[in-house]
């Protein structure tokens, strides 16, 4: 079956300029997470999604990011006005109950900022 | 606040050199405790969940194994392929925390 999936895979972006990311959990999961991973560091807890609704969006690094996710399926991760510290890998998961559950991740998006 | 700790940062071995991982947690409200391998540039990939302590679960040549402050995953006999960063992460009632990852190397 198809695991989660995001695009795009690799996004160059000059400094200032917004930008979205995609993902696409697997069919039938009812939450949906997004991390950060910073080259040669651990995952930062973004936002999590149960349905279509965020229950904590206190992880968001700043109010230059938001989510949202429509039809309890796709996910849209926006970063207004990019910063060069910005700049990372953007994983998507999901799983079928909330944070008890397994997570599967989408292979991410490789965000530079430049 | 809630923190997850993992040692070692870096771990090289022989093939066939059995050892184990560290991770250290304290979060609130748990849910569970979980392990998952990641190889270089892509998504993590799901290993275990242990939910309670005294738990044990197993795959292949990885053993999970969960106390009340401490999750360890034994390596038994690791073969190149195990090599991998290996991250463990505490589901609490709002998030995901993660550790930093130990760096896993099998040398043949």
């Amino acid at each position: 079956g198809a695991g989660v999936s995001q695009s795009p895979s690799n996004k160059v972006t000059e400094k200032g300029k917004d930008v979205e990311l995609r993902c696409d959990p697997i069919s039938g999961h009812t939450a949906l997470y997004w991390y950060r991973q910073r080259l040669g560091q651990g995952l930062e807890f973004l936002i999590y999604f149960q349905g279509n609704s965020a229950p904590d969006k206190s992880g968001l690094p700043s109010d230059r990011f938001s989510a949202e996710r429509t039809g309890e399926s796709v996910s849209t991760l926006t970063i207004q006005r990019t910063q060069q510290e910005d700049s990372a890998v953007y994983l998507c998961a999901s799983s079928f109950f909330g944070l008890a559950s397994e997570q599967y991740f989408g292979p991410g998006t490789r965000l530079t900022v430049t | 606040e809630d923190q997850v700790t993992q040692s070692p940062e870096a771990l090289r071995l022989q093939e066939g050199e059995s050892s184990s991982l560290n991770c250290s947690y304290t979060v609130s409200g748990l849910r569970g405790l979980f392990w998952y391998r990641q190889d270089p540039g892509k998504g993590p990939e799901f290993l275990f969940t242990l939910y309670s302590a005294g738990e044990e679960k197993e795959k292949e040549r990885l053993k999970a194994t969960l106390t009340k402050k401490e999750s360890f995953l034994h390596i038994t006999a690791p073969k190149p392929e195990d090599s991998a960063t290996y991250l463990c992460a505490g589901g609490g009632a709002q998030k995901l925390v993660f550790g930093q990852g130990t760096r896993l190397t099998i040398n043949p």
